[in-house]
């Protein structure tokens, strides 16, 4: 069976530090993977997706990045933090082809920025 | 462009009362639709999901919705709720050939003893 993994799952950054979440899935290959960023009372924003190693769409400028150095294996970064990057971010698979396959999502990393 | 209205943003229910999430969707193509649940400090979970057919389907935890084509809603129900259904409750959207879901912006169930 597949499952996803996120770390680390709470995180205190001062402002001006550098930020690394990671996210990996098991028991499935080539997947869609993306990270959304939830923020109290504001619901789910789509952050970035890939559909492959070295292939990222951002959907919202900001201060964040992500990378795909494997199959499996998503990275959220910044060089930076701000105090509005501060939020619950949650990593999510999904099969090919996409549309009618579901999002499974990780547990979430929840970031807190001073 | 897709989009998705979830009109209540905290529905307040007694235990073993009936309830009802409301999402509406707006789309110009065939839509695939999601309810997902989210217990605090948790991620999402997926409650349930219309694909095509049957237009009354059945999740887990005794949910149930409906997808209502003329109306652009897919409501989301129980019959009778429990304090452990507490949570908040996120609708869904996307579409074939895309890779992108659209949510709404949650509606927060809280069950009263």
């Amino acid at each position: 069976s597949q499952t996803i993994h996120q770390w680390p799952a709470t995180l205190v950054q001062p402002v001006g530090s550098p930020l690394s979440l990671e996210c990996t899935v098991e028991g499935t290959s080539n997947p869609n993977l993306y990270w959304y960023r939830q923020a109290a009372g504001r619901g789910l924003q789509l952050l970035f997706y890939s559909v492959g190693i070295g292939q990222i769409s951002s959907e919202v400028p900001q201060n964040l990045s992500a990378s795909r150095p494997q199959d499996r294996q998503f990275i959220l970064s910044s060089k930076k933090l701000l105090l509005s990057d501060s939020g619950f971010y949650l990593c999510a698979w999904q099969a090919r082809p996409s549309g009618a396959n579901v999002l499974t999502f990780g547990a979430g990393s929840r970031l807190t920025v001073l | 462009a897709q989009s998705v209205t979830q009109l209540d943003s905290q529905v307040p229910v007694f235990e073993e009362a009936p309830v009802e999430l409301r999402c509406n969707y707006s789309s110009s193509v065939s839509v695939y639709l999601f309810w997902y649940v989210q217990y605090p400090n948790q991620g999402l979970q997926l409650l349930l999901k219309y694909l095509s057919g049957s237009t009354l389907v059945k999740g887990i935890n005794g949910f149930e919705a409906e997808f209502n084509k003329s109306q652009t809603s897919f409501h989301l129900r129980k019959p009778s709720v429990h304090i452990s259904d507490t949570a908040e409750y996120f609708c869904a959207v996307g579409t074939s050939g895309t890779y992108k879901y659209i949510f709404g912006t949650g509606t927060r169930l809280k069950v009263l003893a």
